[in-house]
C-alpha cells in the first residue's frame, strides 16, 4: 500500500521544538519527502532523503526516519513556520505511484 | 531562474474537457521527470500523474486513470495533461512540480512547483 497518514494538528511555543509524523508502508523501503505550505502559496520542498535540505531551507528544519515511521523536526520553531506540512512517498511498484500523506498544521504560539 | 508556469485551467461543464500546460524555463526539462498535483479546495495535496523524462515512463493515480492523459515536449519545454469525461470532484488547483528519483538510494521528491492553475467543473 502506498497510502501515507500523518498525525493531528499541533501547535508550538514560538523557540520551542515539534516533531510531526508520517506513517506507511512504502516508507519501509523509500524515504519520505516533506513539503511545506503556506495559505496561497505552492508547497514547498524543507526535507528529503535521509535527512537533506534543499538550498535555502534554515537547518533547524530536519528528518528522521524508523521503520514505517517518518518524522519532521522543527526546532526552536519560527513565526514564519506556521504552516501545513505534507509528506510524500513512492510505493516499491514497477508502475511508480506516490502518495501525500494528508498534511499536518503546525501552528506557532 | 528555474521555473514552472501553468495555464489552460477555467470552468468547464461536468462531462467537458480541458487542457493544462506547464511551460518549464531555466532548466532542461528533458533531464527531468514531470509530477502534476492537485489540491482540492481546502482539502490536501493529492499526486495524479508521472512522466519519466523521455515520456516513455507514465503513471496515474487511481483517481484519474482512463481519464486523463499526460504528454510532453521537451523541445518546446513544456508538460501537459489533458483532462476529460471532469467530474466536479476533479475541481481543484492543479500543480506541475519537477521530480527526481532514485530507487538505488530511495529518494523520491518534487523540488520545483509551479504556481497552480484553478479548474472548476460546474454546470
Amino acid at each position: 500500500s502506498s497510502e501515507l497518514t500523518q498525525g493531528p494538528d499541533v501547535s508550538v511555543g514560538l523557540g520551542q521544538t515539534v516533531t510531526i509524523t508520517c506513517q506507511g508502508d512504502s516508507l519501509r523501503y523509500n524515504y519520505a519527502s516533506w513539503y511545506q505550505q503556506k495559505p496561497g502559496q505552492a508547497p514547498v520542498l524543507v526535507i528529503y532523503g535521509q535527512n537533506t535540505r534543499p538550498s535555502g531551507i534554515p537547518d533547524r528544519f530536519s528528518g528522521s526516519d524508523s521503520g514505517t515511521t517518518a518524522s519532521l523536526t522543527i526546532t526552536a520553531a519560527q513565526a514564519e513556520d506556521e504552516a501545513y506540512y505534507y509528506c510524500n512517498c513512492r510505493d516499491t511498484s514497477d508502475t511508480p505511484h506516490w502518495a501525500f500523506g494528508g498534511g499536518t498544521k503546525v501552528t506557532v504560539l | 531562474e528555474v521555473q514552472l508556469v501553468e495555464s489552460g485551467g477555467g470552468l468547464v461543464q461536468p462531462g467537458g474537457s480541458l487542457r493544462l500546460s506547464c511551460a518549464a524555463s531555466g532548466f532542461t526539462l528533458g533531464d527531468f521527470e514531470m509530477h502534476w498535483v492537485r489540491q482540492a479546495p481546502g482539502k490536501g495535496l493529492e499526486w495524479i500523474s508521472y512522466i519519466s523524462n523521455t515520456g516513455y515512463h507514465i503513471s496515474y493515480s487511481d483517481s484519474v486513470r482512463g481519464r486523463f492523459t499526460v504528454s510532453r515536449d521537451n523541445a518546446n519545454p513544456s508538460l501537459y495533461l489533458h483532462m476529460t469525461s471532469l467530474r466536479a470532484g476533479d475541481s481543484a488547483l492543479y500543480y506541475c512540480a519537477r521530480g527526481y528519483s532514485s530507487r538505488t538510494t530511495g529518494e523520491f521528491f518534487f523540488d520545483v512547483w509551479g504556481q497552480g492553475v484553478l479548474v472548476t467543473v460546474s454546470s
